[in-house]
């Protein structure tokens, strides 16, 4: 089964400045899709971004961005302009193409200081 | 539009009791379904997912089981609750097209005393 890995339990960015959090994975396919998620102290999981792994553009949304390595099976999130609001539990996630299974990672916190 | 609904929002039960949690979808048809669970301060554990009615595949061993008696019912259930089993747990869906994302419910709190 595939793995989503997330090495950075907690991560800390200034308001306003940039902040990137790592995520990497264990597949065998070619066809995939992967995501990030945020979830706030409400705990609503709210989809941040997508990425297509046959697309080789990384995507973005506004101050989000990834960067998709898929040799390296790396799919990090940057968040430009940091904002108070942006404050959660940020999950990188999986979509299996062969069984429709999806998988997260164990999340990063992150924590913006005024 | 489509919306998904779980209940109960908040949970209390003693050790050795049965558990059963609802999730309903409306709005779509033939959706993957999926059982999360959330340990305090963890990440998503894939329980469940279903891709059709009586389609389940399990992903941890464990005493849950899951149920998918309709295309838009996924029911997560227990014979006999554990201390472990107290989490958060999270009902979700996706389109059978495999570039959509999964949409969540607002979850279960769970504690087992």
């Amino acid at each position: 089964a595939q793995t989503v890995t997330q090495s950075q339990p907690e991560m800390s960015v200034q308001e306003a400045e940039t902040v990137t959090l790592s995520c990497t994975y264990d597949t065998s396919e070619s066809d995939y899709y992967l995501f990030w998620y945020k979830q706030p102290p409400s705990r609503q999981m709210i989809l941040v971004i997508r990425q297509e792994a046959y697309k080789q553009q990384n995507a973005t949304e506004n101050r989000f961005s990834v960067n998709f390595q898929k040799a390296a099976k790396s799919f990090s999130l940057k968040i430009s302009d940091s904002q108070l609001g942006d404050a959660a539990m940020y999950f990188c996630a999986y979509r299996s193409t062969n069984n429709n299974d999806m998988r997260f990672g164990a999340g990063t916190r992150l924590t913006v200081k005024p | 539009s489509q919306t998904i609904h779980q209940w109960p929002a908040t949970l209390v039960q003693p050790v050795g009791s049965p558990l059963s949690l609802e999730c309903t979808v409306e709005g779509t048809s033939n959706p993957n379904l999926y059982w999360y669970r959330q340990a305090a301060g963890r990440g998503l554990q894939l329980l469940f997912y279903s891709v059709g009615i009586g389609q389940i595949s399990s992903e941890v061993p464990q005493n849950l089981s899951a149920s998918r008696p309709q295309d838009r019912q996924f029911i997560l259930s227990s014979k006999k609750l554990l201390l472990s089993d107290s989490g958060f747990y999270l009902c979700a869906w996706s389109g059978p097209v495999i570039n959509t994302e999964a949409f969540f419910g607002q979850g279960t709190r769970l504690t087992v005393v």
